[in-house]
């Protein structure tokens, strides 16, 4: 089956710019979560949806990132007036429930310039 | 231990070597253990997830145990391949399913 797919995978930015990535979970997984990889760094976890209930947006760095999965399925991270430390691989995974294991996205790699 | 940590944060090793990383992480409000796989340009796999003090996982040449009281993991490989080449990622949950990651010990292996 089709596991959990992003795009674009790979965008470049002016700074200033606002983006849009998005995330197609596995059909029927309640949780998605969305991480930030920075460079030489692990993911760190900026939010977690529960069907379309955003549960958790600890980890959003600003107010200028903004998660949403209006249906509970589809998932899209907007970031407004980007800036070059926003450079980073943007990772979504998604989960049948919050206790279950999460299948990860290849990821969009996101430039700022 | 407040953070997730691994080491090495890098391995080069020969085809048919065995080779294990670590993973430290805090004991406390611990909930899983997860290691993950990850090779360029690809998703990061799922190779296990461990709950229990104790817990041994295997899955062909790769194995992995945990102690949850003095907060480590170790992941091995035996006989090392170069298709083994990616970063080994792990990282610990709390019961809302959030995960911490460490930095990951990337792995080259020279055939």
């Amino acid at each position: 089956g089709a596991g959990v797919s992003q795009s674009p995978r790979y965008k470049v930015a002016k700074r200033g710019q606002d983006v849009a990535l998005r995330c197609d979970p596995i059909s029927g997984h309640v949780s998605l979560f969305w991480y930030q990889q920075a460079l030489g760094q692990g993911p760190e976890f900026l939010t977690y949806f529960q069907n379309e209930a955003q549960l958790d947006k600890s980890g959003l760095p600003s107010d200028r990132f903004f998660a949403e999965r209006p249906e509970g399925s589809v998932s899209t991270l907007k970031i407004q007036r980007t800036q070059q430390e926003d450079s980073a691989v943007y990772l979504c995974a998604s989960s049948l429930d919050t206790s279950y294991e999460q299948y990860f996205g290849p990821g969009t790699r996101l430039t700022v310039t | 231990i407040l953070n997730v940590e691994q080491s090495p944060q890098s391995l080069h090793v020969q085809e048919g070597d065995s080779t294990n990383f670590t993973c430290s992480f805090p004991s406390s409000n611990f909930y899983a253990l997860h290691w993950y796989r990850w090779e360029t340009a690809k998703s990061p796999e799922a190779l296990f997830v461990m709950t229990l003090n104790g817990d041994e996982k295997k899955k062909g040449r790769i194995s992995a145990t945990l102690n949850t009281k003095e907060g480590y993991s170790y992941l091995y490989i035996k006989g090392s391949q170069p298709e083994d080449s990616a970063t080994y990622l792990c990282a610990s949950s709390s019961a809302t399913n959030k995960l911490i990651f460490g930095t990951g010990t990337l792995l080259a292996v020279q055939p």
